[in-house]
């Protein structure tokens, strides 16, 4: 099935740092979701993007729709150890009504080092 | 609030055979999707179901099948399993008019 084309694949840093990871697709979506999964857990949505150009916060996460409507980004900062985990970018293709499951990159591991 | 429910939370089948997973969605919520994550990838969705009808579905084989109850809960089939079904099956709900999908935390199937 297709895929988003998310990176970094992995990331390794000190805490406190920032972090900064993305998505892109060939098409366009209406709508990016933002998700965070723990080993054995379900994706917990962190952060949803409707308009183009919608640059949203939760907390230390920001997020950005970007301007075409094919690509997103997550900024997480002063990184904490509990921000590990494996994120995952997903898009809603346009095609009508939510009526269209959602497309998910293969994720960012985010490894943090005290 | 309870949020999305799944059961079993593990399940060991043998090849050929037959499974049922089960999903309740969170409160408020209509409609719900099905997924399966392979390891070390991101989950790919199978099917969407509203008002008890199969609205969506994504590329899979006609072995997987759903059912959706009017108390919106919801139930995954896969028929003639085979060892490449061995994954995480997860479970979504949302609202029919939002996009906001949020996940149980899923079923791990292992097919020997």
């Amino acid at each position: 099935g297709q895929q988003l084309n998310q990176s970094p694949q992995s990331m390794f840093i000190q805490e406190g740092e920032d972090v900064s990871m993305n998505c892109t697709s060939s098409s366009i979506f209406n709508t990016w979701l933002w998700y965070k999964q723990d080993p054995g857990e379900g994706p917990v949505l962190l952060i949803a993007l409707y308009k183009a150009g919608e640059l949203t916060s939760n907390g230390r996460l920001t997020a950005q729709f970007g301007i075409t409507r094919k690509d997103s980004f997550l900024n997480i900062s002063a990184s904490i150890p509990s921000d590990v985990g494996i994120y995952f970018c997903a898009g809603q293709p346009p095609s009508g009504g939510g009526a269209d499951g959602l497309t998910f990159g293969k994720g960012t591991h985010l490894i943090i080092q005290p | 609030d309870a949020g999305v429910t799944q059961s079993p939370t593990h399940l060991i089948k043998t090849r050929g055979q037959q499974v049922t997973l089960r999903c309740s969605p969170k409160s408020g919520h209509d409609t719900v999707s099905w997924y399966q994550q392979a390891l070390g990838q991101g989950p790919q969705f199978i099917f969407q179901y509203y008002e008890e009808e199969e609205r969506q579905r994504g590329n899979f084989p006609d072995r997987f099948s759903g059912h959706q109850f009017p108390n919106y809960s919801s139930e995954l089939n896969v028929n003639a399993l085979l060892l490449g079904d061995s994954a995480l099956y997860l479970c979504a709900s949302s609202r029919v008019q939002g996009t906001e999908a949020f996940f149980g935390q899923g079923t791990r199937l292992t097919v020997v």
